[in-house]
């Protein structure tokens, strides 16, 4: 059963705070994503790896950045955190052409 | 731009009925359209998906139909239930993994569906 794990369920930060959120996979997909998911916007693609210490932005980067120093882990940091980025951050990881699995999310609160 | 637009934002129907969301898109290089389906404190999960090549897929009470020639396509819920009550997105994609896309899903605004007792 695929699995891919998200380290929090529930994060509160302060503004200009560095955030850290991890996502682990256990299928030894080559695909990770990042998302952020806001009622009436969908999902939206932050940044993607496609392998090991590659990296490609997505349609919102700004104000993210990921790490991906193993395969089965993809992290996304904020640099500086920002009350605009309160949000649902949801990881994904896939195999090319093949189904994309979620985890079950970070609700992310930034005061 | 890549955008699939998605409709209605919210839907409620009795138990039994058939909502019907729709998707609509511009991009004509994508090729293959899923359906993910959330619950409340869950991540999306695919729940089906179909490539222009049929212009209907059905797997138990969820139908996709799919107009190519409109860039339509749209989700059918027959006989819905209320365990049926969840978020629907719709996304589209390049099938094909290569070039600057990788095969990057594009998702819609979602749904939330409720379905009454």
């Amino acid at each position: 059963d695929v699995k891919v794990t998200q380290s929090s369920r529930y994060l509160v930060k302060r503004t200009g705070e560095k955030v850290f959120l991890e996502c682990v996979q256990d299928m030894d997909h080559e695909n990770m994503f990042w998302y952020r998911q806001d009622p009436g916007l969908g999902l939206r693609l932050i940044y993607f790896s496609y392998d090991v210490k590659m990296k490609e932005k997505g349609d919102i980067p700004e104000g993210y950045s990921v790490s991906r120093e193993k395969k089965e882990r993809f992290s996304l940091i904020l640099e500086s955190a920002s009350t605009n980025q309160t949000s649902m951050y949801l990881c994904a990881s896939r195999n090319p052409q093949e189904t994309q699995y979620f985890g079950p999310g970070t609700r992310l609160l930034v005061l | 731009q890549q955008q699939v637009k998605q409709s209605p934002q919210s839907l409620i129907v009795q138990k039994g009925g058939i909502p019907i969301i729709n998707c609509a898109y511009e991009n004509t290089a994508f090729d293959y359209f899923p359906w993910y389906q959330q619950f409340p404190g869950k991540g999306p999960a695919l729940l089906i998906a179909i490539r222009p090549d049929v212009s209907e897929k059905k797997e138990g009470r969820f139908t996709i139909s799919f107009n190519k020639s409109a860039k339509q396509f749209s989700l059918h819920i027959m006989d819905s239930q209320p365990g049926d009550s969840a978020t629907y997105f719709c996304a589209a994609s390049p099938l094909n993994a290569g070039g600057t896309s990788y095969g990057k899903l594009t998702f819609g605004q979602g749904t939330i569906l409720t379905v009454h007792p």
